[in-house]
């Protein structure tokens, strides 16, 4: 079955506590993403990639990293999380280098920073 | 960098109602613009898109109208349901460069 598949789906953790969340597409699929969804903001883009070792900035990347040394794989790390980063994450991916497609989202990850 | 407002920012029809849900645009250079739903708990899911060199796209009943000169786009349902019931996002890209509006909260009653 075409997938996104994210982990952990729940997290709750300390301000300061290292953490990744992991994002994996079976559908070899060039663009994957990486969005937060605040109330009232929809969903914002952290960070995108366009293929292996290729990755860019989104419109909030501020307090996060990401990597892409895998096609398939695509996590995003926060290295010193604080309460303002508790949010729910969606990782997507397309078919498309450019991501101009439909993307195909993850179940989520709900992020609790206390 | 590129600005998508939504509106209305909820919405409650009548079963079998119309509904329709729209987006404005702030950069020209846009030229594809997909709409998603989520449903509660769920994943937002692709239903309909239009790119910049077409006017108007329907499947079934889901439309969807742009409009580039005045930049902005509209998600059209028609004969709601129920199940039609969700919170829908509209979606403005530019290189590389997706941005969401903040969603609408449809309900329909039955």
């Amino acid at each position: 079955e075409a997938q996104v598949t994210q982990n952990p789906r729940y997290l709750i953790t300390v301000t300061g506590k290292k953490l990744t969340v992991t994002c994996s597409q079976n559908m070899n699929h060039e663009y994957m993403s990486w969005y937060r969804q605040d109330p009232g903001l929809g969903l914002r883009q952290i960070y995108y990639s366009m293929n292996v070792e290729v990755t860019d900035k989104g419109d909030v990347p501020e307090g996060y990293k990401v990597s892409r040394k895998e096609k398939r794989n695509f996590p995003l790390i926060l290295e010193s999380p604080s309460p303002n980063q508790t949010s729910l994450y969606f990782c997507a991916s397309s078919w498309s280098s450019t991501g101009d497609q439909p993307q195909h989202f993850g179940d989520g990850t709900r992020l609790s920073i206390l | 960098g590129e600005n998508v407002e939504q509106h209305p920012s909820t919405l409650s029809v009548q079963e079998g109602d119309s509904a329709v849900i729209k987006c404005t645009y702030s950069d020209s250079a846009s030229n594809y613009f997909p709409w998603y739903k989520q449903e509660l708990g769920k994943r937002p899911q692709l239903i309909i898109d239009i790119r910049s060199n077409v006017g108007e796209k329907k499947d079934q009943r889901i439309a969807v109208t742009l409009n580039k000169t005045a930049k902005h786009f509209s998600l059209h349902i028609t004969e709601t349901q129920p199940e039609d019931s969700a919170v829908y996002f509209c979606a403005a890209y530019k290189l590389n460069d997706m941005r969401f509006g903040a969603g609408t909260r449809l309900t329909v009653k039955p």
